[in-house]
């Protein structure tokens, strides 16, 4: 069965970076894109990007251009977002999803990164 | 940016009756429209990709309609594990998600 688990939940300061990490399992990784969507604390969903994990592609929303990226490694079925410079209200967890095409079919569980001084 | 618009807010219903969620586009987004079930402290849920195509698994009390700017999520003969916040999701330009209708008891 399709499977994506994530990675622990995060402590970081202002102005740092975190790394989030997704690995798949259940299906050909390579076949599909992995997107990232954030919940902030008792807010709604926010998508903020996709890699295709056939080629590398991306595609960041405006919101996160500059300040995210991600990457996948072929070889462990696993995918990767960073996000640097954070601020207080980067706090939320992060979820990775299977993307066939435009929508996200399954889950991760969720990593709740907090930004906090 | 194309904005996605939940209504209600909240929508309280009696179980074993039906619901009617509503999610409206800015602009025309075809029929690339998702919806997801989210109960609290868990991962969102595929429920219909494409506007009207039930994802693996989900139950056929679940239809999805519309096309264009204006679509809704049917839930007939609501059962107690339904209640949970529904959130639409465009994926014509880009991605949005609208800000989720929560469905209550």
């Amino acid at each position: 069965q399709v499977q994506l688990v994530q990675s622990g939940a995060e402590v970081k300061k202002p102005g740092a970076s975190v790394k989030v990490s997704c690995k798949a399992s259940g299906y050909t990784f390579t076949s599909y894109s992995i997107s990232w969507v954030r919940q902030a604390p008792g807010q709604g969903l926010e998508w903020m990007g996709y890699i295709s994990a056939y080629n590398g592609n991306t595609k960041y929303a405006q919101n996160f251009q500059g300040r995210v990226t991600m990457t996948t490694d072929p070889s462990t079925s696993t995918a990767y977002v960073e996000l640097r410079s954070l601020r207080s209200d980067d706090t939320a967890v992060y979820y990775c999803a299977r993307d066939p095409s435009g929508y996200e079919d399954y889950w991760g569980q969720g990593t709740l990164v907090t930004v906090s001084s | 940016e194309i904005v996605m618009t939940q209504s209600p807010a909240t929508l309280s219903v009696s179980p074993g009756e039906s619901a009617t969620l509503s999610c409206r586009a800015s602009q025309s987004i075809s029929s690339n429209l998702a919806w997801y079930q989210q109960k609290p402290g868990q991962a969102p849920r595929l429920l219909i990709y494409g506007a009207f195509t039930r994802a693996t698994g989900v139950p056929a009390r679940f239809s999805g309609s519309g096309s264009g700017t204006e679509f809704t999520l049917t839930i007939s003969s609501l059962q107690s594990e339904d209640f949970a916040i529904y959130y639409c999701q465009q994926y014509h330009n880009w991605s949005f998600f609208g800000q989720g209708t929560k469905l209550e008891i």
